[in-house]
Formats: structure tokens, C-alpha cells, sequence
């Protein structure tokens, strides 16, 4: 099993600039998330879904978008990045009854 | 006030010794309880959950105190290999959905 794939690994952006950060996971998990994780700092929450068709603000969801495509994938978009979007984002999903979450590899982003 | 207090460290010690870390959370409805590592550059994974009873793998053993209201995670024989930061996480009993990491504790085990 892969478990939680991100692609892509790494990207540059110019301010201005859009993206789509992609996520897939076939743990056949119903919740799945996005977290940033800046330099020195812990995970901070942006969007998740608990199920296909849902999605719910997280702690820092302003500047981004998110869509659940079916139950095995759930996107990330930046329409317009900022510099203050430079970090690194971390995809997840969790399934029942015990509520392990398991992350992606992350995808560096870095906006200059 | 943070769902989850963790001491950031550096926790400097030799390989073989014991040493404990402690995290705090402020929700009394915090349900489910997880220790996580994560190595430098690299994604959290799941070390152990922490049961009401307490639990052991191998060299690590987690503990929760409902009434003080933490966890903690104790690493004995050190390894080099241990060297990572440990992060904390609960989630609430009202919201399954919502996982609370804490900042996290940096290890170094020294040969």
C-alpha cells in the first residue's frame, strides 16, 4: 500500500501565482486534512472533510481552497500565493475506530 | 490558551539513558491521545496511542493523567537512532474530526 501520496514533492511559485497541491490516499479512510507546518513551528490545521462531499475550515483556511473529488482524494488550491504561503503541507487521513492519522511526504512550497 | 503545551527542548542526552517527556492539554473532553514522531524534513508519524491505562512498546511506555490533565512518554534505553522531535496530539470527544498537535519535543541522543 502506498498509504497517503502528495505530489508534488517540491514547488516555487511567484506571488500572484496559482496551484493545486494534490493528495490521494487508499486506506479507504472517510476523513481526510491539510496542515502547514512552518519552520520551527507545529501543524496548523487549513481545511479537512470528513467524508466525501464535506469539507470544513480549519485553524488558518484564509488564501486556500479545498476540494474532496471522492473519498480517495482531497486537493489544496492557492489561487493567488503569497509569500506568507511559503511552508510545508502535509495531506493526511484518519479512519475509524481508532483514529490514527497518517501523513503524505509533504510538499515543500516556497513563494518568493 | 493552546489545546496542547509541549517543553520545545532540546532534550540533550546519551545513548542509554531514560528520559521522559510530558505534554499538557487544556480540554477536559479530550478523548483519544497519540504520541508522534517526526525527523527533521520529514512527515509525523504514529509512534503509539496512549491509553487510559497506560501502554507499552518495546522501549517506550505512555502514560495519561486524566485528572492533571497530561501524557507522557518515556524512552529508555536511548538510542541514536531516537534523535527526532515528539509531538503530541489529542482530539476531543465532541469532534473526531479535529486533532490538536502540540509544537513538539526535540531529542538528541549523543553517542
Amino acid at each position: 500500500n502506498a498509504g497517503v501520496t502528495q505530489t508534488p514533492k517540491f514547488q516555487v511559485l511567484k506571488t500572484g501565482q496559482s496551484m493545486t497541491l494534490q493528495c490521494a490516499q487508499d486506506m479507504n479512510h472517510n476523513s481526510m486534512y491539510w496542515y502547514r507546518q512552518d519552520p520551527g513551528m507545529g501543524l496548523r490545521l487549513i481545511y479537512y472533510s470528513a467524508s466525501e462531499g464535506t469539507t470544513d475550515k480549519g485553524e488558518v483556511p484564509n488564501g486556500y481552497n479545498v476540494s474532496r473529488l471522492n473519498k480517495r482524494e482531497f486537493s489544496l488550491r492557492l489561487e493567488s500565493a503569497a509569500p506568507s504561503q511559503t511552508s510545508v503541507y502535509f495531506c493526511a487521513s484518519t479512519g475509524g475506530p481508532t483514529y490514527e492519522q497518517y501523513f503524505g511526504p509533504g510538499t515543500r512550497l516556497t513563494v518568493t | 490558551r493552546k489545546e496542547v503545551e509541549q517543553d520545545p527542548g532540546p532534550f540533550n542526552v546519551p545513548e542509554g539513558a531514560t528520559v521522559a517527556f510530558n505534554c499538557t492539554y487544556s480540554n477536559s473532553a479530550s478523548q483519544s491521545f497519540f504520541w508522534y514522531r517526526q525527523d527533521c524534513r520529514k512527515e509525523p508519524k504514529l509512534l503509539m496511542s496512549v491509553y487510559s491505562s497506560g501502554n507499552e512498546d518495546g522501549r517506550f511506555t505512555a502514560q495519561l493523567n486524566r485528572a492533571s490533565q497530561y501524557i507522557s512518554l518515556l524512552i529508555r534505553d536511548s538510542k541514536l537512532s531516537d534523535s527526532a522531535t515528539y509531538l503530541c496530539v489529542v482530539i476531543l470527544v465532541y469532534n473526531f474530526n479535529k486533532f490538536y498537535f502540540g509544537s513538539g519535543t526535540k531529542l538528541n541522543v549523543k553517542p
